[in-house]
């Protein structure tokens, strides 16, 4: 069964914080995604991985970066962490993301910056 | 540029009776187009995907969804719903000569009443 898992489900951190989320898949799939997930805006990418060490901008990576330093691994990284970053963020992965291939989700880490 | 919308926030309807989940897209080439569903506190699971051919798509649970292209119209239906349907679903389009990018609906929940 395909995994993807996420290293905590929730977390609190405080303003100004540097925070680390950590996902981990199990498919040997190129590639992988951050997205956050806030009511009423649906998912919005904040970085994608189509390989080791590469990367490409999603739509709001504003405060964020990533590394993927190994091809299972992929990690986003809050530099300062702002209140406006409490959010539900949800990592993906997929085969070339070009194709028709779906994404694989992982549970979800509930941040909350206070 | 790609969009997608899910014009209802919330569908009520009984169980045993159909339901349908509405979903509008637009790209400027040809679609994916992809159905995730996600239950209380756990990831988006994928349902089912159109990627060509057959205008009508089945997927997990009993689930299908019709493609109409004249439309843009890509709603979710199922005949007859199971209390355990109730969950956030969302809809979401990738260009099949766009890159990357999957843009995800806000996201319509469903409310199946016993």
């Amino acid at each position: 069964d395909v995994k993807v898992t996420q290293s905590s489900r929730y977390l609190v951190k405080r303003t100004g914080e540097k925070v680390f989320l950590e996902c981990v898949q199990d498919m040997d799939h190129e590639n992988m995604f951050w997205y956050r997930q806030d009511p009423g805006l649906g998912l919005r990418l904040i970085y994608f991985s189509y390989d080791v060490k590469m990367k490409e901008k999603g739509d709001i990576p504003e405060g964020y970066s990533v590394s993927r330093e190994k091809k299972e691994r992929f990690s986003l990284i809050l530099e300062s962490a702002s209140t406006n970053q409490t959010s539900m963020y949800l990592c993906a992965s997929s085969r070339p993301a070009t194709s028709a291939y779906e994404q694989y989700f992982g549970p979800g880490t509930r941040l909350t910056v206070t | 540029a790609q969009s997608v919308a899910q014009p209802e926030d919330q569908v009520n309807v009984a169980e045993g009776n159909p339901l349908t989940v509405k979903c509008t897209y637009s790209v400027s080439g040809n679609p994916y187009l992809f159905w995730y569903v996600q239950y209380p506190n756990r990831g988006l699971q994928f349902l089912l995907k159109y990627i060509t051919g057959d205008n009508l798509v089945k997927g997990s649970y009993g689930f299908e969804a019709e493609f109409n292209k004249s439309q843009t119209s890509f709603h979710l239906k199922k005949p007859s719903a199971l209390v355990s349907d109730s969950a956030l679903y969302f809809c979401a389009v990738r260009d099949k000569g766009g890159g990357f990018k999957t843009i995800f609906g806000a996201g319509t929940r469903l409310f199946v009443k016993a």
